[in-house]
């Protein structure tokens, strides 16, 4: 199966501080994403970016959030001034086509 | 809008004993299918899909899942359970067409008795 490379595994920050996530893609997939899971509850789409640009995001996704590519390749999620409630299990996924989504392995944020 | 229903939170089972576990969806159209495995502290692992054609699709470690229209029900089984299966099972949909956000049911955890 495809992999999608996510860094940090762990991180634990302050509140109040920010965060980036990084995803390193799978080669060749065009669609990427991020997903979160608050310890205990179900997956919750976040975001979703084609093409160098968001092409949906859920309520979660608010002005704290951002995505980007910033280099063409990596594609990270900055989490502004975070919170208590951001606390969770942050996934990079990515499709070629859309049709199927491969996650990462990812990143646990703990906010103190 | 779209809904998963996972209706079992937590399922145990001894090892060797066969395993369904339920998925049912709320869509207005058919949509793409999934189950993802998740072991404790891992990533989610494609465990299978259905888009379209045959109804009965395999996967991987054995698995198996069954589209039944009538039924909006996608439930995986496996004939006989293994110990290393202990995982969290989520199953998730997604609209035709591609590009689509998956929809996520919230999990049945699966425990294995020796």
């Amino acid at each position: 199966e495809p992999e999608v490379t996510q860094t940090p595994s762990h991180q634990v920050t302050q509140m109040g501080q920010e965060v980036i996530l990084r995803c390193v893609p799978i080669s060749n997939h065009l669609y990427f994403y991020w997903y979160r899971q608050i310890l205990g509850q179900k997956v919750e789409f976040l975001v979703s970016f084609y093409n160098n640009e968001i092409s949906e995001k859920s309520e979660i996704f608010d002005d704290q959030f951002s995505v980007e590519r910033p280099d063409g390749s990596n594609f990270t999620l900055k989490i502004r001034s975070t919170k208590l409630e951001d606390s969770a299990m942050y996934f990079c996924a990515n499709s070629r086509s859309g049709n199927t989504i491969y996650f990462g392995e990812g990143s646990w944020l703990t906010v103190v | 809008a779209q809904s998963v229903t996972q209706p079992d939170i937590h399922i145990t089972v001894s090892e060797g004993a066969s395993l369904e576990l339920r998925c049912n969806y709320s869509y207005g159209a058919t949509p793409y299918l999934f189950w993802y495995v998740q072991s404790p502290g891992q990533g989610l692992q494609l465990l299978l899909k259905y888009f379209s054609g045959d109804t009965l699709v395999q996967g991987i470690k054995g698995f198996e899942a069954e589209f039944k229209r009538s039924q909006s029900s996608f439930n995986l089984r496996k004939p006989s359970v293994h110990w290393s299966d202990a995982a969290e099972y989520f199953c998730a949909v997604a609209r035709q067409g591609g590009s689509e956000k998956l929809v996520f049911g919230k999990g049945t955890k699966l425990t294995v008795n020796p």
